[in-house]
């Protein structure tokens, strides 16, 4: 069967510090990947999406970046965080087949 | 559409009553359609999910409809209980759209003993 592995849960991080979170997916081959935002109390916008390895498309202008660096692996990342960078990240897999998306459990980053 | 600035819309419920969550969308195009709960903390699980060669599915305890005509989708619940306290997002794609999920604002339920 296949899971989604998405970590760290919690991170506090200091305004213009570095970040790195990391999505893995097993169990499939080729998936489409997915990286979401969510503000408290708000809907999911998504930020980054990926159809193959090294192919990102973003989706709204920001101070973040996204990489493939292998096929079951997605990467979100900042070289300075700001205060408006806080939020729940979520990353997601979907099958290209299929079209329902599968969730991992989440990053709730706040930068101090 | 996609929602993400606004606050989410909440509903109140009776354990036992049913409920119904109400979901628009504006793409003619779109195809397929997911109902997501997210539970306070934890990333979306998927509930059920409807073509739009169908108007009516049912799972257990839970039935999505769907009316392309007025391009409106829905969410009922029957006999709700406390776990169903979560907020519910509809998604909709289209073949043209790379397979991305478009996601509605989301529906806070809270289950009232």
């Amino acid at each position: 069967s296949q899971t989604i592995h998405q970590w760290p849960a919690t991170l506090v991080q200091p305004v213009g510090s570095p970040l790195s979170l990391e999505c893995t997916v097993e169990g499939t081959s080729n998936p489409n990947l997915y990286w979401y935002r969510q503000a408290a109390g708000r809907g999911l916008q998504l930020l980054f999406y990926s159809v193959g390895i090294g192919q990102i498309s973003s989706e709204v202008p920001q101070n973040l970046s996204a990489s493939r660096p292998q096929d079951r692996q997605f990467i979100l990342s900042s070289k300075k965080l700001l205060l408006s960078d806080s939020g729940f990240y979520l990353c997601a897999w979907g099958d290209r087949v299929g079209t329902e998306a599968f969730f991992g459990q989440g990053t709730r980053l706040t930068v101090v | 559409g996609e929602s993400v600035g606004l606050h989410l819309p909440t509903l109140s419920v009776q354990e036992g009553d049913n409920s119904i969550i109400n979901c628009a969308y504006s793409n003619s195009a779109s195809d397929y359609f997911i109902w997501y709960k997210q539970e306070s903390g934890k990333g979306p699980q998927f509930i059920i999910d409807i073509r739009s060669n169908m108007d009516k599915r049912q799972g257990q305890r839970v039935t999505v409809l769907l009316n392309k005509t007025v391009k409106h989708l829905s969410l009922q619940i029957a006999a709700t209980q406390p776990g169903d306290s979560a907020v519910y997002f509809c998604a909709e794609t289209s073949s043209g759209s790379a397979r991305q999920l478009t996601f509605g604002s989301g529906t806070q339920l809270t289950v009232l003993p």
